[in-house]
C-alpha cells in the first residue's frame, strides 16, 4: 500500500494555465506539507497544514494555494503558471505533534511549464 | 535566516570505501535534525537526531549530532553501488507548522 501518493506524476502545461496536483496519505497523519524541489535538487517547504492551521512559507507566491477536502488529502492549486514554476513538487505527511515526528514523502510530481 | 549547509556537494567513491557527509546548521529554535536519502523519486527517511553525542545506526549507515558545534555527520561504511543517491539533511524547527528546512544535498556516486 502506498503511504503518500500524488497525481499526476508528470504534468506538462502552457504558461498562464491553472493546474492542480493531488495528494493523499493513508497513514492517519494530521499534518501534510508541500515542498518544491528545483533543478538543483534544493527542497524548499511551501506549506504546512493540519486540520486547524495553514502555515505558509512567506516566499511562496499567492498563485499557489493548498486545499484540503479532508484530513487525508491536501491538493495544490496553481494559478497563472509561470516558467519558473517548473520543478518537482513533493507532498509529505507526518503526525505533526511529537518531538519524534518524521515526515514521509510522496513520489513527486514533475511539473513542466512551457 | 535559518540555514542548513551540506558538504561536499558531490562525492565519487569506489565500492568498499567509507564516506562521511557533513551537515551544518544555523537556525533559531532547533528541534531535530533528519537525514534522508533520495534516489530517483521521493526522499526516504534515514535518521532523526535530537540529542548530542548519541549515535544512530542502521546497518552500514550511522549518524551523530553535535548541538554545541551545530553540525551532524552521516557515515556510510563499505559503500555499495546501491548507496548512490542524493543525501539530504533537514532541520526541524520548533515553530508553528513543523516545517523542515533542507540543505542542498550531497550527491554520492559509488562506482563498482
Amino acid at each position: 500500500d502506498t503511504a503518500v501518493s500524488q497525481t499526476p506524476k508528470y504534468l506538462v502545461t502552457q504558461m498562464g494555465n491553472d493546474k492542480s496536483i493531488k495528494c493523499e496519505q493513508n497513514l492517519g497523519h494530521d499534518t501534510m506539507y508541500w515542498y518544491k524541489q528545483d533543478s538543483k535538487k534544493f527542497l524548499k517547504i511551501m506549506f504546512s497544514y493540519n486540520n486547524k492551521e495553514l502555515i505558509i512559507n512567506e516566499t511562496v507566491p499567492n498563485r499557489f494555494s493548498p486545499k484540503s477536502p479532508d484530513k487525508a488529502h491536501l491538493n495544490l492549486h496553481i494559478n497563472s503558471l509561470e516558467l519558473g514554476d517548473s520543478a518537482v513538487y513533493f507532498c509529505a505527511s507526518s503526525t505533526g505533534t511529537s518531538k519524534a515526528d518524521t515526515q514521509y514523502f510522496g513520489p513527486g510530481t514533475r511539473l513542466t511549464v512551457l | 535566516e535559518d540555514k542548513v549547509v551540506q558538504s561536499p556537494l558531490s562525492l565519487v567513491v569506489h565500492e568498499g570505501d567509507t564516506v562521511t557527509l557533513n551537515c551544518s546548521y544555523e537556525v533559531t529554535n532547533f528541534r531535530s535534525l533528519l537525514w534522508y536519502k533520495q534516489e530517483k523519486k521521493a526522499p526516504t527517511f534515514l535518521f532523526m537526531l535530537t540529542s548530542s553525542g548519541i549515535e544512530k545506526k542502521s546497518g552500514r549507515l550511522s549518524s551523530i549530532l553535535d548541538k554545541k558545534e551545530l553540525f551532524s555527520i552521516l557515515n556510510i561504511t563499505a559503500t555499495q553501488t546501491g548507496d548512490s543517491a542524493i543525501y539530504l539533511c533537514a532541520v526541524r524547527l520548533g515553530n508553528a507548522g513543523n516545517m523542515l528546512t533542507f540543505g542542498g544535498g550531497t550527491r554520492l556516486m559509488v562506482k563498482p
